[in-house]
Order: C-alpha cells, then sequence, then structure tokens
C-alpha cells in the first residue's frame, strides 16, 4: 500500500539541542511539504519542495532546515534557533496539479523539555 | 494576503441530522477547494474536492461551491458520532499547488 510515513510519533528535544523528523514517501508523488499545527492556529508552511534538489521557504521557515536528496523523503530538521519548537507536526505530499489535494503522514509532536 | 475564513465552532448537531459547515475565501482567483477532516490528535485526512460551482456529492457528503460569493460549503447528511471532528477549508489559486488553509471548525455529533 503506498502512503507516507513520519518518524517518530513523539520527540523530546533539550534546550539547544537540534532534532531531525523523518518523512518518507511511496506515492510516486513529486511535491512534498512541511506544516506545523499548534491548537487554534491552523496549519503554518514551514517548507516545501516541488522537485528533488530544490526546496523553498514557507512561512514560519527560521529556525528550521531542510533536504531533498531523493524524492521520497523530506527530512525536517528543528535546530536550536527555533525558539518555540513545542508544536504537532505534519508532512505531505502531492503531484503537482491544481486539482489534487495533499496526502498526510501521521504527524509527529514534538516537546521541548 | 489570501484569507480562508471558517467558524472555529464547535458545532452541535444531533445524530441523523445533516451537518452543515461553512468556508468563505477572499481570493476571486481560487480555482479549487478541498475539505480534510481531522480527529482529535490525528493528521488531516483529504474527504471531498470540487472545483466547478454547484454541487458535488460523495455517500453522505455533499460539496457546494459559490465562486461569485466566494464560499464553499460542506454538508454531512445522516450525521454520526464517528462524524465528530474538525473540518478543513482549503483553498488553491490559479497555477499554484499551494492550498491556504481555514483554521477548521470543529463538529461535535451528539447521540
Amino acid at each position: 500500500d503506498g502512503g507516507i510515513t513520519q518518524s517518530p510519533k513523539y520527540l523530546f528535544r533539550k534546550e539547544g539541542q537540534n532534532v531531525t523528523l523523518s518523512c518518507e514517501q511511496n506515492l510516486n508523488h513529486d511535491a512534498m511539504y512541511w506544516y506545523r499545527q499548534d491548537p487554534g492556529q491552523g496549519l503554518r508552511l514551514i517548507y516545501y519542495s516541488q522537485i528533488v534538489n530544490d526546496f523553498q521557504k514557507g512561512d514560519i521557515a527560521e529556525g528550521y532546515s531542510v533536504s531533498r536528496e531523493k524524492k521520497e523523503s523530506f527530512p525536517l530538521t528543528v535546530t536550536s534557533a527555533q525558539k518555540n519548537p513545542t508544536a504537532f507536526y505534519l508532512c505531505a505530499s502531492s503531484i503537482r496539479q491544481e486539482n489534487y489535494g495533499y496526502t498526510f503522514g501521521s504527524g509527529t509532536r514534538l516537546t521541548v523539555v | 494576503q489570501k484569507e480562508v475564513e471558517q467558524n472555529s465552532g464547535p458545532l452541535s448537531v444531533p445524530e441523523g441530522a445533516i451537518a452543515s459547515l461553512n468556508c468563505t475565501y477572499s481570493d476571486r482567483g481560487s480555482q479549487s477547494f478541498f475539505w480534510y477532516r481531522q480527529y482529535s490528535g490525528k493528521s488531516p485526512e483529504l474527504i471531498m474536492f470540487i472545483y466547478s460551482n454547484g454541487d458535488k456529492e460523495d455517500g453522505r457528503f455533499t460539496a457546494q461551491l459559490n465562486k461569485a460569493s466566494q464560499y464553499v460549503s460542506l454538508l454531512i447528511r445522516d450525521s454520526q458520532p464517528s462524524d465528530s471532528a474538525t473540518y478543513l477549508c482549503a483553498v488553491k489559486s490559479g497555477g499554484s499547488y499551494i492550498p491556504t488553509f481555514g483554521r477548521g471548525t470543529s463538529l461535535i455529533v451528539h447521540p
């Protein structure tokens, strides 16, 4: 079955630590996205990639970094520069068509300890 | 600034009733419209999309689009407690692959 897998499901970060969230898809989708969801705030776009080896900043990219070395993979690093990283992180993928929606992964819940 | 507005709710309906969820958008160039369902603590799941004016039906779900008035609605017939979730509206502008999301409407279906 095709799908999109995020890991880990829960992640705890200490102050000053970088952590990396994994996102892998086997849907053969060109485009991949990272969103952050906070209570009452809706989904906010962090980074997106429409093609391998290329990615663009979203609305809240500061304190985050990504890479897209393979079509299937789009890992997100939350750096120590991100001062308020506690949130629910969602990875999504899609084909590059207007009339096509997202497939989301199951999410990673990140907590600062 | 493209905006997508949804009433946060909660919208409470009795089991078996029709639940009506509304979404308005600001960009007149919007072309594609999506509804996602998100259960508490889970990720969103695409349940409907529409891009032509009028109604689109899929089982108990009907999406209604009115581009002149810039709103899109989701009707859920014969609502069940398992429909209790947050419903996110997402809108794509022409030529864009990235949607603008509303903040979602919380629906509670009580027995």
